[in-house]
C-alpha cells in the first residue's frame, strides 16, 4: 500500500523557522499527528489537528493541513538546538485508533 | 506515576532463541500497542489490544505473539527469533477516544545474531 511520506533530513540555523512536510495516504483519517523523538527515547506527541481544520497554532508550532492534497506540515518558529530530533507525522486511517506513521524527518539545528 | 515502562532496555539473542518483552502502564489505559522501528521505515504496528483479554494483529504480526492478561501489562513474545527481528521495539498506550495521545515507552533495542 501507500506510505506516509516525509523527507528524511532537514538542517536549519538556530533562530530560523523550520518547516517539516508530510504527505499522508487516507482521506478518511480524522486526525493527523506530529510526534517528536529525541535520541534514545520514545515518541512524544507534539500536537494534532482534526481533519476539518486548516490550521492549528500552539506557541511556536503551527500545523497546516491541505486535505485536497493530503498534505500536512509542521512549522517551528525560532528553532532552538533543543528542537533537534526526529519528527514523525501520523494519521489514523479510517478514523480509528490505530496510527500509521511516516518515515520520520531528522531535524538538525546548527548554531 | 511512571507512565509506560518497558523491560528489558537492551537484549541480544541468537537465532532461534525465544524471549518476552514486557510493557507496563499505570494510567489505566484501555488500549495498548506494540510497534517496531527500523531505519528509514518509521514505526510499524505489530499487535495491539483494545482491552484486557483481547488482542489483534497490526501491520507486521508474523513471528510475534502477544498477551494482555492484565489491563496494565502487554507482553510481546518472540518464539524463535530471526535476524529480521533486529529492531527497536516501542510499546504505547492510550484511552479509547481518538483524540487521546498515545504515550510511548522508552523502547527496547533487540539484536538477533
Amino acid at each position: 500500500g501507500e506510505d506516509v511520506e516525509q523527507s528524511l533530513f532537514l538542517s536549519v540555523r538556530e533562530g530560523d523557522s523550520s518547516v517539516i512536510n508530510c504527505t499522508y495516504t487516507d482521506s478518511s483519517s480524522t486526525y493527523l499527528y506530529w510526534y517528536k523523538q529525541e535520541p534514545g527515547a520514545g515518541l512524544q506527541l507534539l500536537t494534532y489537528i482534526f481533519s476539518n481544520m486548516d490550521m492549528k497554532q500552539d506557541q511556536r508550532l503551527t500545523v497546516l493541513l491541505n486535505k485536497k492534497d493530503k498534505h500536512l506540515s509542521l512549522r517551528i518558529a525560532d528553532t532552538q538546538t533543543g528542537d533537534s530530533a526526529i519528527y514523525f507525522c501520523a494519521e489514523n486511517p479510517g478514523g480509528g485508533n490505530k496510527l500509521t506513521f511516516g518515515t520520520g524527518t531528522q531535524l538538525k539545528v546548527e548554531l | 506515576n511512571a507512565g509506560v515502562t518497558q523491560t528489558p532496555k537492551f537484549r541480544v539473542l541468537k537465532t532461534g532463541q525465544s524471549m518476552t518483552l514486557l510493557c507496563a502502564q499505570d494510567m489505566n489505559h484501555e488500549y495498548m500497542y506494540w510497534y517496531r522501528q527500523d531505519p528509514g521505515m518509521g514505526l510499524r504496528l505489530i499487535h495491539y489490544s483494545v482491552g484486557e483479554g483481547t488482542t489483534a494483529k497490526g501491520e507486521v504480526p508474523d513471528g510475534y505473539n502477544v498477551s494482555r492478561l492484565k489491563k496494565q501489562n502487554f507482553l510481546l513474545g518472540l518464539e524463535s527469533a530471526a535476524p529480521s527481528q533486529t529492531s527497536v521495539y516501542f510499546c504505547a498506550s492510550s484511552e479509547t477516544r481518538q483524540t487521546d495521545t498515545q504515550y510511548f515507552g522508552p523502547g527496547t533495542r533487540l539484536t538477533v545474531l
